[in-house]
């Protein structure tokens, strides 16, 4: 099974500041990795798909990169509505795996 | 409007069934394949399984395959999840999500709440 890493866990930040969240994938799964946001009481919602790009209806300040092992999530210029848990996702294989979640907090 | 909306959760023994349903809208169903992914109190998302569009194959995690069954009726717009021989373990909100090739989960249910305790 691939193993999904998140780091870092919990994250605190400021409105406007701009952060990073990593994901490493125990072995390779190319491009086919997803980022979720999970707020609670409300169903997670997909932000990027295929390693960088940007589902529709998501803010241009969310960007992502990477393929292989290695992936980020970038958040520029926090806004007070992304404050939430956020989720990278394998979809190269099965079984689908989820990183353990990073939750960004208010500071 | 896409809509995926889950029924069947409540409270139940150890050892107990359950089966959940996931009625979908506003969408042609039989073109996609289904998932279920649940959240225990406190936990982060697992993927529980999966379902390809014709129904044809079924994944399922480690932690429930044999016990867990996955299906779903095309003509009804409808995806299932008969869980057998529950455990504590199980609790959790589970949600189902559709995916089409090469794509992710981009909707998703509100869930629905399963409790396995006694």
């Amino acid at each position: 099974d691939i193993q999904m890493t998140q780091s870092p866990s919990t994250l605190s930040a400021s409105v406007g500041d701009t952060v990073t969240i990593t994901c490493r994938a125990s072995q390779s799964i190319d491009i086919w990795l997803a980022w979720y946001q999970h707020k609670p009481g409300k169903a997670p919602a997909l932000l990027i798909y295929k390693a960088f790009s940007l589902a529709g209806g998501v803010p241009s300040r969310f960007s992502a990169g990477g393929s292989g092992t290695e992936f980020t999530l970038t958040i520029s210029s926090l806004q007070p509505e992304d404050f939430a848990t956020f989720y990278c996702q394998q979809y190269s294989s099965y079984p689908r795996t989820f990183g353990q979640g990073t939750r960004v907090e208010i500071k | 409007e896409v809509q995926l909306l889950e029924s069947g959760g409540g409270l139940v023994k150890p050892g107990g069934s359950l089966r959940l349903s996931c009625a979908a809208s506003g969408f042609t169903f039989g073109r996609y394949g289904m998932n279920w992914v649940r959240q225990a109190p406190g936990k982060g998302l697992e993927w529980v399984a999966s379902i390809t569009s014709g129904g044809h194959y079924v994944f399922y995690a480690a932690s429930v395959k044999g016990r867990f069954t996955i299906s779903r009726d095309n003509a009804k717009n409808s995806l299932s999840l008969q869980m057998d021989d529950l455990r504590a373990d199980d609790t959790a909100l589970y949600s189902c999500a559709r995916d089409i090739e090469g794509m992710p989960y981009d909707y998703w249910g509100q869930g629905i709440l399963v409790t396995v305790s006694s």
